[in-house]
């Protein structure tokens, strides 16, 4: 099992571009999270999809964020377009169905915004 | 809304010692509460967790106490090792809605000298 697997694993980009942050689930797990790190703000939820459909976005910072996951095995975020303010490490887990399964996070894309 | 609050920050222990980091929580629906390990360059990963029916749940050297009155559970490390110095986060899990995300604590930084 190669875990989540995520990409890129650093990003820099300059403020106003699109990026577009890639996440492959552990085959089998039915959900998906997005979750933001930063000193300031610690481990904070974006988005979670549950069978690819979103269940909660209320973590989503503005408009500017946008997250999908047209099938099982691939999700993306994108922010467009980014600021400095965006810079952070990005993290998606997976998790199968069930209270107590575990969330397996991927190694995390490191965003730098300039 | 700070839903799980951590303390401390940061953590000096020498090798051999108990290493106690604490959690409060405020949502009295959270019915799950898992602690995380993570590793610079790494996402978090899953080192043991509770359900608030038990007091207490010992894997090894990891033992996890709950105080479901006192909306507080905490991670005991003993005969602590350099190989644990990490970044620890205590979660919780559930509530009203069946929310399957995870609500993160701020995190400590836990460094073991040899």
């Amino acid at each position: 099992d190669a875990g989540v697997i995520q990409s890129p694993r650093h990003e820099v980009t300059e403020m106003g571009q699109e990026v577009t942050l890639r996440c492959k689930p552990i085959s089998g797990h039915n959900s998906l999270f997005w979750y933001r790190q930063t000193m300031m703000r610690g481990l904070e939820l974006l988005i979670y999809f549950n069978n690819n459909v979103p269940i909660d976005d209320s973590g989503m910072p503005e408009d500017r964020f946008s997250a999908k996951m047209p099938n099982a095995s691939f999700s993306t975020l994108k922010i467009q377009p980014s600021e400095p303010r965006d810079s952070a490490v990005y993290f998606c887990a997976s998790s199968q169905q069930g209270l107590i399964s575990p969330l397996h996070f991927g190694n995390g894309t490191r965003l730098t915004v300039t | 809304q700070q839903q799980v609050k951590q303390s401390p920050q940061s953590l000096i222990v020498q090798k051999g010692g108990i290493s106690i980091i604490n959690c409060a929580y405020e949502n009295t629906a959270f019915d799950y509460f898992p602690w995380y390990q993570q590793f610079p360059g790494k996402g978090p990963a899953l080192l043991i967790a509770i359900r608030p029916d038990v007091s207490e749940k010992k894997e090894g050297r990891f033992t996890i106490s709950f105080n479901k009155s006192a909306k507080q559970f905490s991670l005991h490390i003993m005969d602590s090792q350099p190989g644990d110095s990490a970044t620890y986060f205590c979660a919780a899990r559930g509530g009203d809605t069946g929310r399957r995300a995870l609500t993160f604590g701020s995190g400590t930084r836990l460094q073991v000298q040899p």
